[in-house]
């Protein structure tokens, strides 16, 4: 099993492009998870999932979209990239069932840097 | 609001050592919590998790211990070895469903 993997590791931007991330799991789970890690602040939640088709805001909504259309995939959009927006970017997933805000795999993380 | 903090941004072990990172929450009806390790240019990996009717819990090499009288939880990680370092972050989850992040403490272990 490959877990939880994200594509770009690594991405520059320019102020105003959009990009996609995605995020893709292979271990059936229902619940996935978008957060941004920032020096000093700690991880925290952008956009969640508990299900196909299903999509919820989280603590830091704001200039990112999500969707997900299939189950094993949790895509992370930005419209118009900003510099605040500069960070490093985790997917997780866990199974369904639990406790909806207790991630259990994390990916590898995409570095995003706008300027 | 929320928060949840770890009382050393850093702490330097022997080797063969145990280690012991602390971390404190504010919030009373936080009912679950974790602990995450997450290595340098990874993403978090889960250790171990406990819940609030449980005052302890072991796993591999690991214990944690929750005082919810201080609001206090513990990692315990013994006979430290160098692929225990890492940066160790809690989180604990609140009756609303929101888990909140400490900001981590980096364990050097030292040959």
């Amino acid at each position: 099993n490959a877990g939880v993997t994200q594509t770009p590791k690594f991405r520059v931007l320019k102020t105003g492009q959009s990009m996609t991330l995605l995020c893709a799991q292979d271990m059936n789970h229902e619940y996935m998870y978008w957060y941004r890690q920032d020096p000093g602040m700690g991880l925290r939640l952008i956009h969640y999932s508990v299900g196909e088709g299903t999509t919820a805001k989280g603590e830091v909504p704001d200039g990112y979209n999500v969707s997900r259309l299939k189950k094993q995939n949790f895509l992370l959009g930005l419209e118009s990239a900003a510099p605040s927006q500069t960070s490093v970017y985790f997917c997780a997933s866990s199974a369904g069932g639990g406790l909806v805000g207790s991630p259990r795999f994390f990916g590898p993380g995409t570095r995003l840097t706008v300027l | 609001g929320e928060s949840v903090g770890l009382h050393l941004p850093t702490l330097s072990v022997q080797e063969g050592d145990n280690s012991i990172i602390n971390c404190a929450y504010s919030n009373s009806a936080s009912d679950y919590f974790i602990w995450y390790k997450q290595e340098s240019g990874k993403g978090p990996q889960f250790i171990i998790d406990i819940r609030s009717n449980m005052d302890k819990r072991q796993g591999q090499r690991v214990t944690v211990l929750l005082n919810k009288t201080v609001k206090h939880l513990s990692l315990q990680i013994a006979a430290t070895q160098p692929g225990d370092s890492a940066v160790y972050f809690c989180a604990s989850l609140s009756n609303t469903g929101k888990l909140i992040f400490g900001q981590g403490t980096t364990l050097q272990v030292k040959p």
